[in-house]
């Protein structure tokens, strides 16, 4: 069974540009969440997607966004990038039923660095 | 809100040494507690989980158990091998208003080094 695939794994911008990042599933999963890693607050959740909608979000600006399709791949956004926004970005999928928390399963991430 | 408060180390240690890493934890409810590893330049994977009180999550050696009257899920292993060196998140879900699934609330992480 594949794992949590993200792609690109690493990624430059200029500050000012947008970025779309991407995050396949696991099979059969239907919740995605994305989290953002930085040495200096550490994992910070971002938001979750459950049968392409969003059920939770984290407290980030509006130039995050993301979205799900209905084959629970998953993409986030970032626009008018700032330095502060270099991260890695880590995608992760569950099985999502209701009600129960599940573990979830963690992709390699991107590591996107802003110059 | 919910949070996890875990020592943020360093931790060095000579191999075969015992671990302990703490991690306590403040939730409403009923979470489920996991531990993760995070080896360098890779996302995170799920080391062992409890879902429930008294439960005792194990693998690879490593061991937790989830203590609801001290809010506690502190990670030990008897022996740790030069392999082990990683960072390690000590991470809860429960139940979020109107949503629950995969939304994790983790630790600072704890970096450790194991010498040979």
């Amino acid at each position: 069974k594949a794992g949590v695939t993200q792609t690109p794994r690493y990624l430059i911008k200029t500050r000012g540009q947008q970025v779309t990042l991407s995050c396949s599933p696991i099979s059969g999963h239907r919740s995605v969440s994305w989290y953002q890693q930085t040495p200096g607050q550490g994992l910070q959740f971002l938001f979750e997607y459950f049968s392409e909608t969003q059920r939770n979000k984290g407290n980030f600006p509006g130039r995050f966004s993301g979205r799900q399709f209905s084959n629970s791949r998953s993409e986030m956004n970032v626009s008018t990038l700032e330095l502060g926004d270099s991260a890695l970005y880590l995608c992760a999928s569950s099985s999502g039923r209701d009600r129960v928390p599940t573990e979830a399963f963690f992709g390699q991430g991107t590591r996107l660095t802003v110059v | 809100g919910d949070s996890v408060t875990q020592m943020e180390g360093p931790v060095t240690l000579s191999e075969e040494a015992f671990l302990t890493i703490n991690c306590t934890y403040t939730a409403t409810g009923y979470p489920s507690l996991f531990w993760y590893v995070q080896y360098p330049g890779e996302g995170l994977q799920l080391l062992l989980k409890a879902t429930k009180a008294d439960d005792k999550g194990s693998n690879k050696g490593f061991e937790a158990t989830y203590r609801k009257e001290t809010t506690s899920f502190h990670l030990e292993k008897g022996s740790v091998q030069v392999s082990d060196s990683a960072v390690y998140f000590c991470a809860l879900s429960g139940l979020d208003r109107g949503s629950t699934l995969g939304r994790l609330y983790f630790g600072r992480g704890t970096q450790l080094t194991v010498w040979p």
